[in-house]
């Protein structure tokens, strides 16, 4: 699945630093989610955006965490003042606008390691 | 709140042996139950799902059951192959919330040749 675009793959930070996580979504697709993986847990839902609008942010942590989806440009996962809590792999998921139930498309994830 | 329970792994198979990956789910409602799969170096992406109960969902050789009774959703194959090594996500969301899916935590698959 190499139509979801995300980067840094990788990313390090110290505590305190930010840190901006790009998804770039599918051709076509006007829909991006994020979610996070916790180690040992499963993906959580964070947020849900269409073109310069928000769509449910009811998983988003309610401080130091933001996302966007501009008109033009990929969506940004903005962290601000990282803690080590925040350490974890961040999935961008896209879809076209007519969601067919669950099916969204994932990239491989941007793993954010927080010194 | 939802949640969904994998079993434990890694699991390691020889090729063509049977494949049962245990998914059990707690939900309120009818909710739409999804299994994911994540291939080295890639996103995970959707292998099957089911919307209703004893729905069965199947791709690529592998199958899961819709079960109320006993809320699961367990995958199987019968004859696994070396390129079914992945990662394995088990999912729901609930109704009329397609795109919010709860995972499982995945399980690791190797297959030997």
């Amino acid at each position: 699945n190499a139509g979801v675009m995300q980067n840094p793959r990788h990313l390090v930070r110290r505590r305190g630093q930010e840190a901006r996580l790009r998804c770039s979504p599918m051709k076509g697709h006007s829909h991006v989610y994020w979610y996070r993986q916790l180690p040992e847990e499963g993906l959580k839902f964070m947020v849900y955006l269409q073109k310069e609008n928000i769509i449910d942010e009811s998983g988003m942590p309610k401080e130091r965490f933001s996302a966007e989806f501009p008109k033009e440009g990929p969506s940004i996962l903005r962290i601000q003042q990282v803690v080590r809590g925040d350490s974890a792999a961040y999935f961008c998921a896209s879809s076209p606008p007519w969601v067919v139930a669950g099916e969204l498309f994932f990239g491989e994830g941007s793993r954010l390691t927080v010194l | 709140g939802d949640s969904v329970t994998q079993m434990e792994g890694p699991v390691t198979l020889s090729e063509e042996a049977f494949l049962t990956i245990n998914c059990t789910y707690t939900a309120t409602g009818y909710p739409s139950l999804f299994w994911y799969v994540q291939y080295p170096g890639e996103g995970l992406q959707l292998l099957l799902k089911a919307t209703k109960a004893d729905d069965k969902g199947s791709n690529k050789g592998f199958e899961a059951t819709y079960r109320k009774e006993t809320t699961s959703f367990h995958l199987e194959k019968g004859s696994v192959q070396v390129s079914d090594s992945a990662v394995y996500f088990c999912a729901l969301s609930p109704p009329g919330a397609n795109s919010k899916l709860t995972f499982g935590k995945g399980i690791t698959l190797s297959v030997r040749p």
